[in-house]
């Protein structure tokens, strides 16, 4: 069972630079998430899914974008990385949402430096 | 608006010593609320949740959680520390569609 995949692992930007964390999931679960983790602040929710063509904005969502066109995919997009985006970003999905006892599935997490 | 506040950044145990970890969420219904354990660089994993029913709450690896209105907590217990508990442990309470997740305690356990 794959699960919640993420990619890359890791990745160093340069000031400026743009890219696309990859996240799909095998599971067909309707909700996807993307959390990004610093020291000391735990998980803040950047943007989430709750089905295909839908998405919404989270807690911190300023200089990300998201799509999601498939059950399986959740691409989050950072188009001029800043060193404040230097994190840890982890995916998740779940099949009914946070309004449920369902729990959250989560990917081995991008660790991403901005330089 | 939904939030979980972590009052304790760190705590350092013993091996063999009780544990209590903090949590106080503010929600408006009843509330979903959850633990999870982060090991060193890995995700995040379920180690028990709370829905309805009966207020303690039994996970795995020998964690409980007591879930009480009256105080807005959930708080995580295990009677004897491993030093394979030393982790991050975060608690977070499901809302609609989303989950809001506290800062985190890190835990020490000392030999």
């Amino acid at each position: 069972n794959a699960g919640v995949t993420q990619t890359p692992k890791f990745r160093i930007l340069k000031i400026g630079q743009s890219m696309t964390l990859q996240c799909t999931q095998d599971m067909n679960h309707n909700y996807m998430y993307w959390y990004r983790q610093d020291p000391g602040m735990g998980l803040k929710l950047i943007y989430y899914s709750v089905g295909a063509g839908i998405t919404d904005k989270g807690e911190v969502p300023n200089g990300y974008n998201v799509s999601r066109s498939t059950t399986e995919d959740f691409p989050l997009r950072l188009e001029l990385a800043a060193p404040s985006q230097t994190s840890v970003y982890f995916c998740a999905s779940s099949p009914a949402g946070g309004g449920t006892a369902e729990k959250l599935f989560f990917g081995s997490g991008t660790q991403l430096s901005v330089l | 608006a939904q939030s979980v506040t972590q009052p304790d950044i760190h705590i350092t145990v013993s091996e063999g010593a009780s544990l209590e970890l903090r949590c106080n969420y503010s929600y408006g219904a009843t509330p979903y609320l959850f633990w999870y354990v982060q090991s060193p660089g890995q995700g995040l994993q379920l180690l028990l949740k709370y829905f309805s029913g009966d207020t303690l709450v039994q996970g795995i690896k020998g964690f409980e959680a007591e879930f009480k209105r009256s105080q807005s907590s959930f708080n995580l217990r295990k009677p004897s520390v491993h030093w394979s508990d030393a982790a991050e442990y975060f608690c977070a309470v499901g809302g609609t569609y989303k989950y809001i997740f506290g800062t985190g305690t890190r835990l020490k356990v000392l030999a």
